[in-house]
Order: structure tokens, then C-alpha cells, then sequence
């Protein structure tokens, strides 16, 4: 299936830093979805994008819908240790079967 | 409550042996997903069930066999596995499957084949 490309692939950072990631696709979704993964668990979702131009905050955690609908960003702010972990973004179509994974961006916050 | 549970957390098998996975979610779900998932990579889709009826096979190998008793359980048979077969099993859930619902997964079962 279909892949979305995310970048960075990881990420060293600092704690207190502020972290930028990014996924593109060539084509269009009506919804992009940011999950978390840490090591030996499920996927949890962050935030959920359901039109274009949309920015949505979760805390330290703010996600923007494109306006090309091709793709997605997050950003957090003052990084914390705790924020370790593997993000995946996510890009649905129209049906269930149109839902597709990003390559996924691993962060490493260096207290 | 946006809770998918699985069971076990780990599993241990051997090539012969025959075992399962066991999903549930009371959110009133009317779509289930397996996901295999191997490690620092993205989760990929195995199988999707809606309003019970088996909606997907990505062409897995009939040594897993999905099952769902009904809108709130989903399972998954294993038999003859193979050590490549070893990863994260994901179970996730969604409100519909035609809609563009957002999925929620479950904590995986880490599975070893040996």
C-alpha cells in the first residue's frame, strides 16, 4: 500500500527544544492523524485533522492540515523526556481501507 | 473511553504450536483491524473486519486466521508460524469503516516465534 513519506527520520534533541516533523504524500486525504509509539506499545493518537487549513493544539502538541491536503505537521514545543517515542503520521481517503502510515520520525530527548 | 484491549501482552510459540490473539473494544465499533508491526517501522495492515464480516485480506498467509465472534471481539488464530513471523500485533477499531473515522489501536502483543 501506499506510504507516506515523514521527515525527519529521527531526531536528537535537547530537552526544552522545540521539535518540527513533517509527512507528505502525492496524493490528497480528507483527515491526517498524529500518533505517538512507545517501545512495545500501540500506537495513541495525538490529534486528529479534519479540513484543510486547520491548525489543532493538544497541549505542547500543535498539528496543521495543509492546504494542498497533501500534508501534515507537528510541532512541540519545550520538549520533555517523556516525549521520547516514535510519531507516525496517518493520512485517510474516503473509506477505511484509504488509511496509510507515515514512515514515522524517532525523537530522543537528551535531558 | 477510547480504550482497545488485547491479550496476552506476550506470547511465546513454537512453530507447532497453535495459540490466539484476543482483541475487544466496547466503543461500539463497527470496524476491527490487525496490524503486524515489526520493529522501528510503521504498522501494517493484515485484515479488517466491518459489521462483522471479514472486509480485507492483504494477501496474509493462511497461517493467520482472523475471527470476529461478534461486534466486539476480534481474534486471531495462529498456527505453523514461522520465526519471521515474530512482531507487534496491533488490534485497532474505528466507528465505521466506509467513513473516515479515526482509528484507535490497542497496547499489541508482542509475539515470538521460536
Amino acid at each position: 500500500g501506499q506510504q507516506l513519506n515523514q521527515s525527519p527520520q529521527s531526531m536528537f534533541i535537547q530537552e526544552g527544544e522545540d521539535v518540527s516533523m513533517n509527512c507528505t504524500s502525492s496524493s490528497i486525504f480528507n483527515t491526517w492523524l498524529w500518533y505517538k509509539q512507545d517501545p512495545g506499545e500501540g500506537p495513541v493518537l495525538l490529534i486528529a485533522l479534519y479540513k484543510a487549513g486547520e491548525l489543532t493544539s493538544n497541549g505542547r502538541l500543535t498539528a496543521q492540515f495543509g492546504i494542498t491536503r497533501k500534508d501534515s505537521f507537528l510541532n512541540i514545543s519545550a520538549s520533555i523526556p517523556s516525549d521520547v517515542g516514535i510519531y507516525f503520521c496517518a493520512g485517510q481517503g474516503h473509506t477505511g481501507n484509504q488509511f496509510y502510515f507515515g514512515t514515522g520520525t524517532s525523537l530522543t530527548v537528551i535531558p | 473511553d477510547t480504550e482497545v484491549t488485547q491479550t496476552p501482552k506476550h506470547l511465546v510459540m513454537g512453530m507447532t504450536n497453535k495459540k490466539s490473539l484476543k482483541c475487544e473494544q466496547h466503543m461500539g465499533h463497527r470496524a476491527m483491524y490487525w496490524y503486524k508491526q515489526k520493529a522501528k517501522k510503521p504498522p501494517e495492515l493484515m485484515f479488517v473486519y466491518s459489521y462483522e464480516k471479514l472486509s480485507i485480506n492483504e494477501s496474509v498467509p493462511s497461517r493467520f486466521s482472523p475471527e470476529c465472534p461478534n461486534s466486539s471481539l476480534l481474534n486471531l488464530h495462529l498456527h505453523a508460524l514461522q520465526p519471521e513471523d515474530s512482531a507487534l500485533y496491533l488490534c485497532a477499531s474505528s466507528q465505521d469503516f466506509m467513513g473516515a473515522d479515526t482509528q484507535y489501536f490497542g497496547p499489541g502483543t508482542r509475539l515470538t516465534v521460536l
